[in-house]
């Protein structure tokens, strides 16, 4: 059975430094697209970043320089590390299994990230 | 960047048929997704390539995608059904991904 289970949320300040973890299980990370949506409170959802089977990443502008999405093979892990935070980074971080032009088919419960002082 | 339109919001009585427009500039030439999303639940793909539709996911659930828009289309609804909907494309010109807005489905 396919299972990501996301962590790392948690409440950090403005400019501060946190990151997100993704355990998969059921399937092999680095063979498939892999991705990172956040939904800020209330809101919809907003593509943040995505690393290909090629190891190639990509960023939507808005945290472009900031975050860096990786994955640690022998962990089977998804990783998204996220340095100088804004008010507008608060949302829940769901990591899903595709990216690119292929469909989001398994997605992660969810982890809330707050920034406020 | 690549834009796409969806209405906030589309009511329908139990076992009529519902329809969640998804606009774009050519969208037809793209491949377009479709995500459900209940409250406080993670996003489910309901339609994935056009009018493809994953294991599990009732036959109600059918899309199509031609010329500027791309719609889902839920047959019989049910009060189940009530939830947001998103649809989602790939823009191959900078390799991102957008979302549309998202669509709240009422069931009356």
């Amino acid at each position: 059975e396919v299972q990501l289970v996301e962590s790392g949320g948690g409440l950090v300040q403005p400019g501060g430094s946190l990151r997100l973890s993704c355990a998969a299980s059921g399937f092999t990370v680095s063979n498939n697209f892999m991705t990172w949506v956040r939904q800020p409170p209330g809101k919809g959802l907003e593509w943040v970043s995505v690393i290909y089977k090629s190891g190639s990443t990509f960023y939507a502008d808005s945290v472009k320089g900031r975050f860096t999405i990786s994955r640690h093979n022998s962990k089977n892990t998804l990783y998204l590390q996220m340095n100088s935070l804004r008010a507008e980074d608060t949302a829940v971080y769901y990591c899903a299994r595709g990216g690119a032009g292929t469909a989001n088919d398994n997605w992660g419960q969810g982890t809330l990230v707050t920034v406020s002082s | 960047s690549y834009v796409l339109t969806q209405p906030p919001s589309v009511s329908v009585a139990p076992g009529k048929t519902a329809r969640i427009a998804c606009g774009g500039y050519n969208i037809g030439r793209k491949s377009v997704h479709w995500y459900q999303q209940k409250p406080g639940q993670a996003p489910v793909v309901v339609v994935y390539d056009d009018s493809d539709r994953p294991s599990g996911i009732p036959e109600r659930f059918s899309g199509s995608n031609s010329g500027n828009t791309a719609t889902l289309t839920i047959s019989w609804v049910e009060a189940g059904d009530e939830a947001d909907y998103y649809c989602q494309v790939w823009d191959s010109s900078n390799y991102h991904v957008v979302f549309g807005g998202g669509t709240k489905l009422t069931v009356l």
